[in-house]
């Protein structure tokens, strides 16, 4: 397994345009969390999946937001006309189900977003 | 909600010793971590505290105090590659809530 893997790692966009991420988690992890981190700052959670339900939604994700686990396995992050200040990283991580490792969440390397 | 603190910034010299403290107020409370960032790439697990006590990992400590809701990250003998962003953490039901994270800069 080669751990949580996002793509694109980069992705260059004109305001008003769609994007869309991809989170392909650690196999077994059935927990799947979005955050987004800005320069300077500790990533901020957007929304996290068990399985394929999508359990809870950040007041930070506008309706220009949707994300989606349809099977329980890889997760998309879509972001709908797009603004300057969605500008940042979006970071996926994954989690066990269970035991210790159920709170320890494995990060992916992250997608930059640059909307200009 | 959540309210994590860190420094912003800390320098220290290499082979020396640093302390980076992190404060919470948080509505639950299931544990505390410590996670390393460098530039430009993904926060990396460090450590993990659900007792009060200090948890020593090598060159690495945590410290949890839950009744004054305190922790430190203790960095010993430091190296050039310790150079990073530590991201304090505090995980409720499910998710994590990180801090703004302390930048450690290692001088020669």
């Amino acid at each position: 397994d080669t751990g949580v893997s996002q793509n694109p790692r980069h992705k260059i966009t004109k305001r008003g345009q769609n994007v869309t991420f991809r989170c392909d988690p650690i196999s077994e992890h059935n927990r799947l969390y979005w955050y987004r981190q800005t320069l300077g700052q500790g990533p901020e959670f957007l929304t996290y999946f068990q399985n394929e339900a999508q359990l809870e939604k950040s007041r930070l994700l506008s309706d220009r937001f949707s994300a989606e686990r349809p099977k329980g396995s890889f997760s998309t992050l879509e972001i709908q006309r797009t603004e300057q200040g969605d500008s940042a990283m979006y970071l996926c991580a994954s989690s066990s189900p269970r035991g210790f490792g159920a709170n320890v969440l494995t990060f992916g390397a992250g997608s930059r977003l640059t909307v200009l | 909600g959540q309210n994590i603190d860190q420094p912003t910034e800390m320098t220290a010299t290499e082979g020396a010793i640093v302390q980076i403290n992190c404060t919470y107020q948080t509505s639950g409370f299931n544990g505390l971590f410590w996670y390393q960032q460098h530039a430009g790439e993904a926060p990396t697990f460090l450590s993990y505290n659900v007792l009060d006590g200090l948890e020593e990992k090598g060159r690495f400590s945590s410290f949890l105090s839950r009744s004054k809701g305190y922790s430190y990250l203790l960095l010993k003998e430091l190296q050039m590659k310790d150079s990073a962003s530590y991201l304090c953490a505090v995980i409720g039901d499910y998710k994590l809530s990180f801090g703004a994270g302390t930048t450690v800069t290692v001088r020669a």
